[in-house]
């Protein structure tokens, strides 16, 4: 089945600056590409999802950027906001979603 | 629309005792699909069930188990419950079936300890 890691495990920023999360996936046959946040406590709710005739999606802040080639797929958050801390998953999907250990977040004021 | 809910929240239960989790998927949706959450680790898929079939299974052992009903809600069963089973089970519903389908919305979940 589908594998996919993610990196890294912890990231702090400062208020104002760029995060970037990585994820690599195996199944090539993967075609969908969610990005969760998961707050504390919280259900995971999707941010924004990219699919694999798509090289990159931009929303205000985030974007993903997708590279089908490499079996790679990268979450970018700029301006980054105290109210952006939370976990953030990345996830694969052939005929099930498969999900990334995870990335904590932590833009400090 | 009441997205999707699970039932209980929280319980407890022994090592050796058998139990239930239920979901109900986001309306219009027709299929579910369980995740095991370990604290500070991602979900684990478990299993997926749609037309009241189990379609895809992950990396679990026997003792998990699941159903689906015609009004698309869904069980899962854990029986012989272990230490190590202590988790937030997540239910998670989309539309279709595959490569296809649609974003998966997922309920609060269902925190499982065992004693």
């Amino acid at each position: 089945g589908e594998n996919v890691e993610q990196h890294p495990s912890t990231l702090s920023v400062q208020e104002g600056d760029s995060a970037v999360i990585k994820c690599t996936y195996s199944d090539s046959a993967s075609n969908y590409f969610p990005w969760y946040k998961q707050e504390l406590g919280k259900r995971p709710q999707l941010i924004i999802d990219i699919r694999s005739n798509v090289g990159e999606k931009k929303d205000q802040r985030i974007a993903v950027t997708l590279n089908k080639t490499a079996k790679h797929f990268s979450l970018h958050i700029t301006e980054t906001q105290p109210e952006d801390s939370a976990v953030y998953f990345c996830a694969a999907r052939n005929n099930d979603m498969r999900f990334g250990a995870g990335t904590r977040l932590t833009v400090k004021p | 629309d009441a997205g999707v809910t699970q039932s209980p929240t929280h319980l407890i239960k022994t090592r050796g005792q058998q139990v239930t989790l239920r979901c109900s998927p986001k309306s219009g949706h027709d299929t579910v699909s369980w995740y095991q959450q370990a604290l500070g680790q991602g979900p684990q898929f478990i299993f997926q069930y749609y037309e009241e079939e189990e379609r895809q299974r992950g990396n679990f052992p026997d003792r998990f188990s699941g159903h689906q009903f015609p009004n698309y809600s869904s069980e899962l069963n854990v029986n012989a419950l272990l230490l190590g089973d202590s988790a937030l089970y997540l239910c998670a519903s989309s539309w279709g079936q595959g490569r296809d389908t649609g974003e998966l919305f997922f309920g609060e979940g269902s925190r499982l300890t065992v004693l």
